[in-house]
């Protein structure tokens, strides 16, 4: 079935440093591809997406692209800021309405100035 | 426009009762999931539910279960609660209609659900 494994955490950065968090999956088909980011004591928010190979997906200064032949899809963001402290989960979902999503475990990360 | 709301945000409930959450999703989405965020499994699907119907559902025991009404509100009912059950319950609205492809939800806060 459809999985998702992204690198467990925590991630400790200090303020302005270069953030990546893997991110891997495996499904059939061409799956769609999520980054959320959960604040704590909130829900979860879009933070990017893309829905086929290629696909660059931007947000706030993040940036994840959609590479099929290595079925990943990498979080970056070149200055991470203190606001930036929070769990972030990579998920997949078919195309199909009614889809699932599938998230990964979480990486919790924390930025420190 | 008003985002995803859920109530109660917090419960605490006995083990053996029964419980309801409530989800209203951002005014003109259809499509209302669930989801279960605890610290050992993650977030795991529940059930989706789209113009009433169950569309689609997760692993989960009978016990739980859900509805959606007419404007689209949705509950989940957990029934003879386990301590197991505790957990950050989410749920999630979608414009997505019947023939619509891209899978973009907007979360609510969650209810968190303690049972002792």
């Amino acid at each position: 079935g459809n999985s998702v494994t992204q690198m467990e955490g925590p991630v400790t950065l200090s303020e302005e440093a270069f953030l990546t968090i893997n991110c891997t999956y495996t499904a059939t088909g061409y799956p769609s591809l999520f980054w959320y980011v959960q604040y704590p004591g909130e829900g979860l928010q879009l933070l990017l997406k893309a829905t086929k190979a290629d696909d660059k997906g931007s947000n706030k200064g993040f940036e994840a692209t959609y590479r099929k032949e290595t079925t990943s899809f990498h979080l970056e963001k070149g200055s991470v800021q203190v606001s930036d402290s929070a769990v972030y989960f990579c998920a997949l979902s078919g195309n199909q309405a009614g889809t699932a999503l599938i998230f990964g475990k979480g990486t919790t990360l924390s930025v420190s100035s | 426009k008003a985002g995803v709301t859920q109530t109660p945000r917090y419960l605490i409930k006995t083990r053996g009762q029964q419980v309801t959450l409530s989800c209203s999703p951002i005014s003109g989405h259809r499509s209302v999931s669930w989801y279960q965020q605890t610290p050992g499994q993650g977030l795991q699907f529940l059930f989706e539910y789209f113009s009433e119907t169950q569309r689609n559902k997760g692993n989960f025991p009978g016990r739980f279960s859900g509805r959606q009404f007419s404007n689209s509100r949705s509950e989940m009912n957990v029934s003879t609660l386990e301590l197991g059950d505790s957990a950050l319950y989410l749920c999630a609205s979608s414009l997505q209609g019947m023939a619509s492809g891209i899978y973009e939800q907007y979360f609510g806060p969650g209810t968190r659900l303690t049972v002792t």
